[in-house]
């Protein structure tokens, strides 16, 4: 069974431009998380989706992050315009759900993408 | 809040010595606890995870963690490190089935030949 993915691995981007990650879940997982890790800061939930909803983007941090489930499947991260302070590695993670009763779903994480925004 | 802490941003040991990390969690009720691993260059990989039940837990690659409620602590223990440890650890918590993922700061750990 394939993992998570990200796409791309790595982006390197000048201030101001526009750059959209691309996160696939494992397949038949309702629930796809995104987080990011600033350098040298601890990694931070960004938003929650459950298939195509948006159940938690308490963590966005501003509106110059927009992020998209279409159909439940994949999931889009855009970033415009990029600020130096974006650079960081974007980590996707999805889980299943419902899940068993008494304790959580574990969440799988991709292998993340680092942006350095120059 | 919750908040995760770990004690030590980087740890050294030598090959073949126990490898202790320590976790600490903040919260009136006990959350679910994990432990993650990231190799150079790779994702996270989940090394075990503590939901209810036993409080001694054991995961892959020789790795255990105990629970202990009274000491909030999570820690992370191997009795012998091998060379492929070297990687950054992190502890993590979870308040509920579906919540977002409370993270550490990190453990980076380095194996000594």
């Amino acid at each position: 069974e394939a993992g998570v993915t990200q796409f791309p691995s790595h982006s390197v981007i000048e201030k101001g431009q526009t750059v959209t990650l691309r996160c696939d879940p494992i397949s038949g997982h309702d629930n796809l998380y995104w987080y990011r890790r600033v350098m040298g800061k601890e990694i931070k939930f960004l938003l929650h989706f459950v298939k195509e909803s948006k159940q938690d983007e308490s963590g966005m941090p501003n509106n110059r992050f927009l992020a998209e489930r279409t159909g439940g499947t994949y999931s889009t991260l855009k970033v415009q315009p990029a600020e130096l302070e974006d650079s960081g590695v974007y980590f996707c993670a999805s889980s299943q759900g419902p899940g068993l009763a008494g304790g959580p779903e574990t969440q799988y994480f991709g292998p993340g993408t680092r942006l350095l925004v120059l | 809040a919750q908040s995760v802490t770990q004690l030590g941003s980087h740890v050294s040991v030598s090959e073949g010595a126990l490898v202790l990390l320590r976790c600490n969690y903040s919260s009136s009720v006990p959350p679910y606890l994990f432990w993650y691993v990231q190799y150079p260059n790779q994702g996270l990989q989940l090394l075990l995870k503590y939901t209810t039940g036993a409080t001694l837990v054991k995961g892959i690659n020789g790795f255990e963690a105990e629970f202990k409620k009274s000491e909030t602590s999570f820690h992370l223990t191997k009795p012998s490190a091998h060379m492929s440890d070297a990687a950054e650890y992190f502890c993590a918590a979870v308040k509920t089935s579906y919540d977002k993922v409370i993270f550490g700061p990190g453990t980076s750990l380095s194996v000594i030949p």
